[in-house]
């Protein structure tokens, strides 16, 4: 199995409202990435977990709260979110985060609109 | 922030030509990637260059990589209307395996 899934597809969630982003992967890579994307835009980095731990947090807002369940699992809990905080999420997962060769296999992305 | 930028921002060619992009960027690296995301879905990495690496090549796509110049290239070989899509350099760090992505250039290939 060399997916990475994510649900939901498309969320749509008010300014009040909590909801949570899902990743799974099932390759035993130990390192998983949260990116954000707007559109016409590049993936912008939020975090990167390593085996289960928070590595990487890039100066993200606190109403987006990462959690690694466990190594397979990989969750983004949203809570009072803007409007400009419609995009596109894309979680990824690589072997670790050592060495000179470590791809990241991207998920097809949750598509989030703040009303 | 971007680390690589992308030239040209677009690209229309007929099928069966070739397509090339290029990246250029800022800091020492690790290795250097390209991605593809077709309209707003997830992306799929194409190839990976390490940083002593000069060219490498996967089926139609030809990477090189210049670190005197902080430049590398996608070619695209015998287009086809599937190439059709956005095209990412990332530049990785050992650390953290950090990516940072370059603003894209999109291709459109015509039938």
């Amino acid at each position: 199995d060399t997916e990475v899934t994510q649900t939901p597809k498309h969320l749509v969630m008010g300014m009040t409202n909590k909801k949570s982003l899902k990743c799974e992967q099932h390759m035993g890579h130990r390192a998983m990435y949260w990116y954000k994307q707007k559109a016409k835009k590049p993936p912008e980095l939020m975090f990167v977990y390593s085996y289960e731990k928070l590595s990487i947090n890039e100066s993200v807002p606190s109403r987006f709260s990462p959690e690694c369940p466990n190594s397979s699992l990989l969750n983004l809990h949203l809570h009072a979110l803007q409007p400009e905080d419609s995009a596109l999420y894309l979680c990824a997962s690589s072997q670790d985060l050592g060495g000179a060769k470590n791809e990241q296999f991207f998920g097809p992305g949750t598509r989030l609109t703040v009303l | 922030s971007q680390q690589g930028e992308e030239d040209p921002q677009a690209l229309s060619i007929q099928e069966g030509e070739n397509a090339t992009m290029n990246c250029s960027y800022k800091t020492s690296i690790n290795n250097l990637q390209w991605y593809r995301q077709n309209s707003g879905r997830g992306l799929v990495h194409l190839i990976l260059i390490r940083s002593n690496e000069r060219e490498k090549h996967s089926g139609r796509l030809r990477v090189t990589l210049d670190t005197s110049k902080k430049s590398s290239s996608l070619l695209i070989t015998a287009s086809r209307a599937a190439d059709t899509a956005s095209y990412f350099c990332a530049t990785g760090k050992a650390a953290g395996n950090k990516l940072t992505f370059g603003g894209g250039t999109r291709v459109l290939v015509k039938p």
